[in-house]
């Protein structure tokens, strides 16, 4: 069965700083990847996925993630973090072949300091 | 805005009663799925269908039930409802190429249920 891990329930950061959040999964094959972010109240927005191809991946608000078989990681990360960054983000694996139910971790809640 | 609607945006309810609560998928998107998001159970897959058919289970409750109509919105229903089932319901739709296939799903905004 697929399973996803954060292991980082809450982050803090100062405005400005860079930003890592952690994602390793279970998988047997390979893994659908995707990172969503929800604000307060809100429903979940995409951030980027990884399907295939190259491991590194762009996505929208300035957010990376890299794909790191060896290690069962799928990690989040930015440059630079912004006030509206502040957060919770949920990393996230689907399956293929008629299964395609999303597996979620339990999120990492993300606090932005002045 | 991801293109996917639910209603209504709020319910609360009485325990023992019987809700619905409805998703529009994006145009054209074929697939829905139903989400539960609660404080001790995170979020969890509940339901997909596909074209009308039901595709995929996830840890539904006998007490829950969906269907997906011809014009591809899809509702939800949750009966007998007791205090642990208070939490956002999540619609989100795909559209996968084929049956077998993945794509991205995106996310309605949600319905939060309140059961007192």
């Amino acid at each position: 069965a697929q399973s996803v891990t954060q292991p980082d329930i809450h982050i803090t950061v100062s405005e400005g700083a860079s930003l890592e959040l952690r994602c390793n999964y279970s998988y047997g094959a390979t893994p659908y990847l995707f990172w969503y972010v929800q604000s307060p109240g809100q429903g979940l927005q995409l951030l980027l996925k990884y399907f295939s191809g190259d491991t590194l991946v762009q996505g929208i608000k300035g957010f990376e993630a890299e794909f790191k078989r060896s290690q069962s990681s799928f990690n989040l990360r930015k440059p630079s973090v912004h006030w509206s960054d502040a957060a919770e983000y949920f990393c996230a694996v689907g399956a293929i072949s008629g299964n395609e139910k999303l597996t979620f971790g339990t999120g990492t809640r993300l606090t932005i300091i002045p | 805005d991801s293109g996917v609607t639910q209603t209504p945006k709020h319910l609360i309810t009485a325990t023992g009663q019987r809700v619905t609560l409805r998703c529009s998928p994006r145009s054209g998107d074929l697939s829905v799925y139903w989400y539960q998001q609660s404080l001790d159970q995170g979020l969890q897959f509940l339901i997909q269908y596909y074209n009308g058919e039901e595709r995929a289970k996830g840890n539904i409750l006998e007490r829950f039930s969906a269907q997906q109509f011809p014009d591809l919105h899809s509702e939800l229903n949750l009966s007998s409802l007791e205090l642990g089932d208070s939490a956002l319901y999540f619609c989100a739709s795909s559209a996968p190429t084929s049956a077998t296939s993945t794509d991205t799903q995106y996310f309605g905004p949600g319905t939060r249920l309140t059961v007192l």
